[in-house]
């Protein structure tokens, strides 16, 4: 079992629509949590991070935590085609590595 | 935006030859990590170091090494590339005390 969990999609959803995307993390000690937007052939850049349980909104992005069922995820609202991209959730317990889970690739069709 | 920078953005060489990959950052963070990643697969983390002098091999396996002399620049070194080496080397980095990681643009390798 992977330490960081994904499903690797594509998820496809029409532009406007809303994108939701899942994560579970099996190390309880796990503190922190990021999503990371990859686009094709493009590095990692950092959309998000949470610490404490339920949500938090940034722009069109919301992420959301329950630590209790080790469970993180993303919702993008009002999806655009530049949201197409690959989306990798990661977690990490204090002092440790950050790890990454495989990604979920996002289609946003127009 | 996050100040890293790698250096060569593209490199493409042949079968038995040494290469290095360059990353610097400007931030003044203390610990910096190299990972690969083939296209469309995940990262891998293969190196990392928490400060000067202070390097660890990371969870994949990789037959590069790396050194920390300057906070600021943390090279990886391929002594003899192989084709099997052929992917994207990413560099990241964040505070001693953070766990945010900022990446660079990274370095597509070839070996043919």
């Amino acid at each position: 079992q992977k330490e960081v969990e994904q499903n690797s999609g594509p998820l496809s959803v029409p532009e406007g629509a809303i994108a939701s995307l899942n994560c579970t993390y099996s190390d309880r000690g796990s503190q922190s949590f990021f999503w990371y937007r990859q686009y094709s052939g493009k590095s990692p850049e950092l959309i998000m991070s949470i610490y404490s349980n339920g949500d938090k909104e940034d722009g069109r992005f919301t992420a959301q935590l329950n630590k209790a069922s080790q469970y993180v995820s993303l919702l993008i609202r009002d999806s655009q085609p530049s949201d197409s991209a690959t989306y990798l959730c990661a977690a990490q317990a204090a002092g440790n590595k950050l790890t990454f889970g495989g990604g979920t690739r996002v289609l946003v069709k127009p | 935006e996050a100040d890293i920078y790698q250096t060569p953005r593209y490199l493409v060489i042949g079968t038995g030859k040494k290469i290095t990959l360059e990353c610097s950052q400007t931030m003044g963070h203390d610990k910096m990590y190299w990972y690969q990643q083939d296209p469309g697969m995940e990262l891998h983390l293969i190196h990392y170091s928490y400060g000067v002098n202070s390097t660890e091999k990371g969870d994949l396996s990789s037959e590069s090494t790396v050194s920390r002399i300057r906070t600021e620049h943390f090279p990886l070194t391929l002594e003899s590339a192989r084709p099997s080496h052929t992917s994207q080397y990413l560099c990241a980095s964040s505070l001693l005390g953070g766990d945010t990681q900022y990446f660079g643009p990274g370095t597509r390798l070839t070996v043919l």
